[in-house]
């Protein structure tokens, strides 16, 4: 089946300690982008890649870094992991964009420790 | 930026019954509004949306209503059953700005 795949599905990292999350699909989508959610929060957008033009929000945290390689895969640096990072981590993918539907993966939780 | 107010924060339904949530959103350049269900510790799912173009899109139960002018949609769910229970979301997005913002959420649940 066509889906939005996240690993790992729990990840636990130290204070400061470099950690990387990753995404595919199989959807063949132009669009991924890259999710935080707090608990009983609403989402909210880090950045998104259409193709491969990075599109960064203005209020994500210079420690947010993303990769995307190939269409399938994008990733999401976080390079020194502080207590407030922890959270759940959603990958979505669309494919024409913002006005089209996002399909989410399950999301990777993370921990630090 | 786009800034999304969603009400009530949290409903109470007898099952059979109606429940409506409301949306507002500032950016009149927002043309794209889905509304995600999201059940405890899974992703959040489309349920339906409704485009710029279009005042009022219905899917069985489910029904979405845009007012461009006022800058408020809302979700209607006739006829609810107890799995309805979950959060959701409605967001705002915006091709022209390059933004997709969420509203708090609405955490409903459905009595039987």
């Amino acid at each position: 089946d066509a889906m939005v795949i996240q690993n790992p599905r729990y990840q636990v990292t130290q204070f400061g300690k470099p950690v990387t999350l990753s995404c595919s699909q199989t959807l063949n989508h132009n669009v991924m982008y890259w999710y935080q959610q707090k608990s009983s929060q609403a989402p909210k957008l880090l950045f998104h890649y259409y193709d491969k033009d990075f599109n960064n929000e203005a209020d994500t945290p210079d420690n947010f870094q993303s990769r995307r390689p190939n269409t399938s895969f994008c990733f999401l640096d976080i390079r020194s992991p502080g207590l407030g990072d922890a959270a759940m981590y959603l990958c979505a993918t669309s494919r024409l964009g913002l006005r089209d539907t996002q399909y989410f993966g399950p999301g990777t939780r993370l921990t630090v420790l | 930026g786009e800034n999304v107010e969603q009400h009530p924060s949290t409903l109470s339904v007898q099952e059979g019954d109606s429940a409506v949530i409301k949306c507002t959103y500032s950016d009149s350049a927002s043309n794209y509004f889905p509304w995600y269900k999201q059940e405890l510790g899974k992703r959040p799912q489309l349920i339906i949306d409704i485009r710029s173009n279009v005042g009022e899109k219905k899917d069985q139960r489910i029904a979405v209503t845009l007012n461009k002018t006022a800058k408020h949609f809302s979700l209607h769910i006739t006829e609810t059953q107890p799995e309805d229970s979950a959060v959701y979301f409605c967001a705002a997005s915006s091709t022209n700005a390059g933004k997709s913002t969420f509203g708090d959420g609405t955490t409903l649940t459905v009595k039987p």
